[in-house]
């Protein structure tokens, strides 16, 4: 059974620290793996998609995948209040458009 | 990316009711798919909606229950039948082939469910 685990937090850190969010995954054979924002009552949101081993900056988030630890995180700098939400990871296999979502961490930016 | 509308946005139902919540994109997408996500939980698929033939159901989740159609490729219903306070949820509706990623699921703004 695919598994995606995350530490459900919460996860508190001072406005304008930089907010590590980690993400393990079971399946050796998953490709894709996405970062959704979640705030409270609200749909997820993608943030964003990484597919090769590596670094991918998009403005303020950085995703990080290292597929032989079978491990992504998510780095927010400059975190924001407004980045106080739950953060999913979504993981998955060659040739599928259905992902493993893990529970979420939740993050609470505090000024 | 494409626009996705739910409705209705949420709803108080009576136990052993029906109600059908409709999925809307604004552009042709090559799947869809409904999602229940309970407090504090994260997100559990219930089916992939099958353009004109019958969807495809996750384990622990039945046609009788949560039968879907899917007539076209931006147009979807979810029923949820015979509720129960049980089925009191957010259901989502996902779409992929809507923006950026050949693969990459993105959500409507859910359907808040309470059962009483």
């Amino acid at each position: 059974q695919k598994e995606v685990e995350q530490n459900s937090g919460p996860l508190s850190v001072p406005e304008g620290a930089i907010a590590s969010l980690n993400c393990t995954y079971s399946d050796r054979g998953s490709q894709s793996f996405f970062w959704y924002r979640q705030y409270s009552g609200k749909s997820p949101e993608l943030i964003m998609s990484i597919y090769s081993n590596g670094d991918k900056e998009d403005g303020r988030f950085t995703a990080q995948l290292n597929k032989a630890s079978q491990y992504v995180s998510l780095l927010i700098r400059d975190s924001q209040p407004s980045d106080s939400a739950t953060y999913l990871c979504a993981v998955s296999s060659g040739g599928s458009y259905i992902p493993t979502f893990g529970r979420g961490t939740s993050l609470i930016v505090h000024p | 990316s494409a626009v996705i509308s739910q409705k209705p946005s949420r709803d108080i139902c009576q136990r052993g009711t029906s109600l059908t919540i409709q999925c809307q994109v604004d552009s042709q997408v090559t799947m869809m798919f409904w999602y229940r996500q309970q407090p504090g939980q994260s997100l559990t698929l219930i089916a992939t909606a099958n353009q004109g033939s019958e969807a495809t159901y996750e384990s622990g989740f039945v046609i009788d229950k949560f039968p879907i159609s899917r007539p076209n490729l931006t147009f979807s219903t979810l029923t949820v039948s015979n509720m129960s306070p049980e089925d009191s949820s957010i259901y989502l509706c996902s779409v992929v082939g809507a923006g950026e990623g050949a693969d990459t699921q993105y959500f409507g703004p859910g359907t808040r469910l309470t059962v009483l």
